[in-house]
């Protein structure tokens, strides 16, 4: 399956980011986030729909159901301006998201 | 402390061949599921393929533009995992990421690699 998320999202220091991942019966298998800052690597911030691996803030939560997963970011900082990708396993193949770019103003 | 350093990246020519490595340590590789995954230049990720753990098969799956043209293998006596990339095409143009493959329990890649960056350009 395609998964598709918004291509950006804004949001003011301390307020929550939502972002969504839409894909025919997502909500059947696991999805995972990563968060990209510019010019590093991608870092796992939410596995297995909603855990957060050691490490990863508590502001970070996730969840999925039927077509759509989200990624909220409460609290948001500085720090969380970065591109925000999905990802699951469609049974034959990895697939990531179209990714979303979030902007702290 | 998961490390994954890959090397190999650099500028070939279309039709042209390169070979990445991916060095791991701070893990038991030898259980551990290993993918690849590539980025084009201000684009997406997308996967590439892995190398499942011999214990559970050794499996080697691929994404279906790569299929044919890249080979993924293994070896865990010297915890490495490589990429062999032939037959160039300029959309292969990305970088190349390593990264630990958790399908086991999550589907998901929780250690990543800083990534080499191969170019294929005439």
């Amino acid at each position: 399956f395609e998964l598709t998320q918004p291509p950006s999202v804004s949001v003011s220091p301390g307020q929550t980011a939502t972002i969504s991942c839409s894909g025919d019966n997502l909500g059947d298998t696991y999805a995972s986030w990563y968060q990209q800052r510019p010019g590093q690597s991608p870092l796992l911030v939410i596995y297995q729909d909603d855990r957060r691996p050691s490490g990863i803030p508590e502001r970070f939560s996730g969840s999925n159901s039927g077509n759509t997963a989200t990624l909220t970011i409460s609290g948001t900082q500085a720090m969380d301006e970065a591109d925000y990708y999905c990802q699951a396993w469609d049974g034959s193949t990895y697939v990531f998201g179209t990714g979303t770019r979030v902007t702290v103003l | 402390e998961v490390h994954l350093a890959e090397s190999g990246g650099g500028s070939v020519k279309p039709g042209g061949s390169l070979r990445l490595s991916c060095a791991a340590s701070g893990l038991t590789f030898t259980n551990v599921w290993m993918s690849w995954v590539r980025q084009a230049p201000g684009k997406g990720l997308e996967w590439v393929g892995r190398a499942k753990s011999k214990i559970d098969g050794g499996t080697i799956d691929y994404t279906s533009p790569v299929k044919g043209r890249f080979s993924i293998w293994r070896d865990d006596s010297k915890n490495m995992v490589y990429l062999q990339m032939n037959s160039l095409k300029t959309e292969d143009t990305a970088v190349y990421y390593c990264a630990t493959d958790n399908f086991v329990g999550a589907a998901s890649f929780d250690y990543w690699g800083r990534g080499t960056l191969v170019t294929v350009s005439s």
